[in-house]
């Protein structure tokens, strides 16, 4: 199985500054058709965990421009250029290029 | 507006079985390939079963190959997971979330059903 890493796992950031999540796999996540199969979702207090980034830097449908993915092979980056309070809960990157498809640990962010 | 609403979680003894249901609506549900995802209380998420959208392929995680089998009705909108010999380990919310070929996996979540198995 591909394992994903997450760094740091916590974080408190004050409203108005960036901040920045990182995720490593043990595997490329660079498919054969171009593609790299690695995703950002935000699953806020008490909700369902909801896409943020698609293929490592695509934004999805109504995601603030304020959030960007970078990254290629095994290491991903998040970041939010200036972080909201509504920004608050677990970011997970996720890999769907191998069965089973896995996710990382989580990193739970904080407004302080 | 794509909706996805799951149902058919609650308190089951280990052992014992539990179906979940996740009617779609909102999209041509017969288009798109759909999940299983899991989460333990205060845990991170863990992907159960997959299926495609004409019931073709389909995948299951190893920790549940052999108990679970992931069905649906494309006449329905509705798409099932069959649990069986649950344990306490299986003790999860359970969310039905949307492939999109074109975009992303898992690009749309429910809210989740909650499955507790306990004696």
């Amino acid at each position: 199985d591909i394992v994903m890493t997450q760094t740091p796992l916590s974080l408190s950031v004050t409203p108005g500054q960036p901040a920045s999540i990182s995720c490593k796999s043990s595997q490329s996540l660079l498919h054969s058709d171009g593609k790299t199969y690695l995703y950002w979702y935000l699953q806020k207090p008490g909700q369902p965990p909801q896409l943020l980034i698609y293929e490592v830097s695509n934004r999805f449908s109504g995601v603030p421009d304020r959030f960007s993915g970078s990254g290629s092979g095994t290491d991903f980056t998040l970041k939010i250029s200036r972080v909201e309070a509504e920004d608050v809960g677990v970011y997970y990157c996720m890999q769907s290029i191998q069965l089973p498809y896995t996710f990382g640990q989580g990193t739970k962010l904080e407004i302080k | 507006e794509v909706q996805l609403v799951e149902s058919g979680g609650g308190l089951v003894k280990p052992g014992g079985s539990l179906r979940l249901s996740c009617a779609a609506s909102g999209f041509t549900f017969s288009s798109y390939s759909m999940n299983w995802v899991r989460q333990a209380p205060g845990k991170g998420l863990e992907w159960v079963s997959s299926i495609s959208s004409s019931s073709s392929y389909i995948y299951y995680a190893d920790s549940v190959k052999g108990r679970f089998t992931i069905s649906r009705d494309n006449a329905k909108n509705s798409l099932y997971l069959q649990m069986n010999s649950l344990r306490a380990e299986d003790t999860a919310v359970y969310y039905c979330a949307r492939d999109n070929p074109m975009v992303a996996d898992f690009d749309y979540w429910g809210q989740g059903t909650l499955v507790t198995v306990s004696s």
